[in-house]
């Protein structure tokens, strides 16, 4: 088992361009979150999904798509990168069936946008 | 809404030394609460959780910790410190929103293991 494995692990833009991460589990998980790190302030949702075709706003969405075409796989896509999205993303999933379930982390995607 | 407070964004203890990591937690429910580890430049892995029954909970490489309501604390302990163990460590708690599972994270806490 893979777990949860996200692409690519580093990237690095101009303000305005677009690109896309894609997260992928092999646990046949219905939940996967994409989250945000920034220093001091823990991990923040952007969007989650609960199961394929289904997504939603997580704290701070603005900026940022998702699509959830496969129950596998989820993507996360920034339209116009600006400076304030220099961040560590990292995608999760989850049964979700309980509140003790746990989150399975990706590996993270480092995001640098200049 | 639920949430989790971690007292303390860096800590340092000599190898040998006990770990003490610090959580509160707001909850007007009975909450469910875990402690993740991230070792550097990777993702968060579970280190334990609590959900019902004994408040003592036992996790993975000698961590543990104590869930007591009367003071909404959850702190992370280790008897010993070991220099595998500086990573940064994120409690968190567990709720239900909107149908989903939201698992609401504090900022984090940096364990430095000096040798």
């Amino acid at each position: 088992n893979a777990g949860v494995t996200q692409t690519p692990k580093f990237r690095v833009l101009k303000t305005g361009q677009s690109m896309t991460l894609l997260c992928a589990q092999d646990m046949n998980h219905e939940y996967m979150y994409w989250y945000r790190q920034d220093p001091g302030m823990g991990l923040r949702l952007i969007h989650y999904s609960v199961g394929e075709g289904t997504t939603a706003k997580g704290e701070v969405p603005d900026g940022y798509n998702v699509s959830r075409l496969k129950k596998q796989n989820f993507l996360l896509g920034l339209e116009s990168a600006a400076p304030s999205q220099t961040s560590v993303y990292f995608c999760a999933s989850s049964s979700g069936r309980l509140l003790s379930d746990e989150q399975y982390f990706g590996p993270g995607t480092r995001l640098t946008v200049t | 809404a639920q949430s989790v407070t971690q007292l303390g964004s860096h800590v340092s203890v000599s190898e040998g030394a006990l770990v003490l990591l610090r959580c509160n937690y707001s909850s007007s429910v009975p909450p469910y609460l875990f402690w993740y580890v991230q070792y550097p430049n990777q993702g968060l892995q579970l280190l334990l959780k609590y959900t019902t029954g004994a408040t003592l909970v036992k996790g993975i490489n000698g961590f543990e910790a104590e869930f007591k309501k009367s003071e909404t604390s959850f702190h992370l302990t280790k008897p010993s410190a070991h220099m595998s163990d500086a990573a940064e460590y994120f409690c968190a708690v567990s709720d239900r929103l909107r149908g989903y599972q939201k698992v609401t994270f504090g900022t984090g806490t940096k364990l430095q293991v000096i040798p």
